[in-house]
């Protein structure tokens, strides 16, 4: 059973234009959420968070939403630039312990 | 401040042989977690730890593999007998303590040890 999912497994976007990322989660529990990117032969590199109290985050480019109701919750990148693409994973956590992961979205900006 | 080192980048293991990835956390961090990556799927989660105790192990599989947190020196990950199924990606990440003790959410990922087993 995937508590943590990411339904689309590449996203491709035009540079300057939105980019939106979806993430889904089925345990209540959770109670941080987080974003993660990832570059070939690299370590996953921390990009934002969020906790449960709240239902956005912004850090520049960088725009997470958290829809508890839905159990959903995006990463938006506005402007997206071509240094973007990368492999972007969703992550929750309950009482700060082990981070459960998405299977990852492949997202391609393009020139 | 160094980032989380693991080594080695990249080790090559014959089926039976014994395999032992290092992470030495980042300065100050004393909570580890050892995930696994396998090609085309997230992180899996194996074990988290703090010095000289294992906190969670729900994801560790119950036979060949064993991870330790010494007082001094880095966190091993250790697998016994490997076979070509433990072929992956193993990163480890810490993170700082609360006041109280306890990590924060946020873990910070070292490069990865690439595991091949022929």
């Amino acid at each position: 059973d995937q508590q943590v999912k990411q339904n689309s497994p590449s996203l491709s976007v035009q540079e300057g234009r939105i980019s939106i990322l979806n993430c889904d989660y089925t345990n209540s529990m959770f109670d941080y959420f987080l974003w993660y990117k990832k570059y070939p032969a690299e370590g996953p590199t921390f990009l934002i968070s969020i906790s449960s109290i709240k239902d956005k985050n912004e850090d520049g480019r960088f725009t997470v939403f958290l829809n508890k109701s839905a159990k959903h919750l995006s990463l938006h990148i506005v402007p997206s630039q071509p240094g973007d693409s990368a492999v972007y994973f969703c992550a929750a956590s309950v009482n700060a312990g082990k981070s459960t992961f998405g299977d990852g979205t492949t997202l391609t900006v393009k020139p | 401040n160094a980032g989380v080192m693991q080594n080695p980048r990249h080790l090559v293991r014959r089926r039976g042989q014994e395999a032992r990835l290092r992470c030495s956390p980042m300065k100050g961090h004393s909570h580890v977690y050892w995930y696994r990556q396998l090609p085309e799927e997230g992180l899996k989660f194996m074990v988290y730890l703090q010095k000289e105790n294992i906190i969670d192990e729900s994801g560790m599989p119950k036979e060949r593999f064993s991870a330790e947190f010494p007082k001094e020196g880095p966190s091993i990950l250790r697998i016994q007998q490997v076979v070509r199924g433990d072929s992956a990606a193993y990163f480890c990440a810490s993170s700082p303590s609360l006041a109280g003790g306890t990590s924060t959410d946020t873990q910070y990922f070292g490069p990865g040890t690439r595991l091949t087993v022929l």
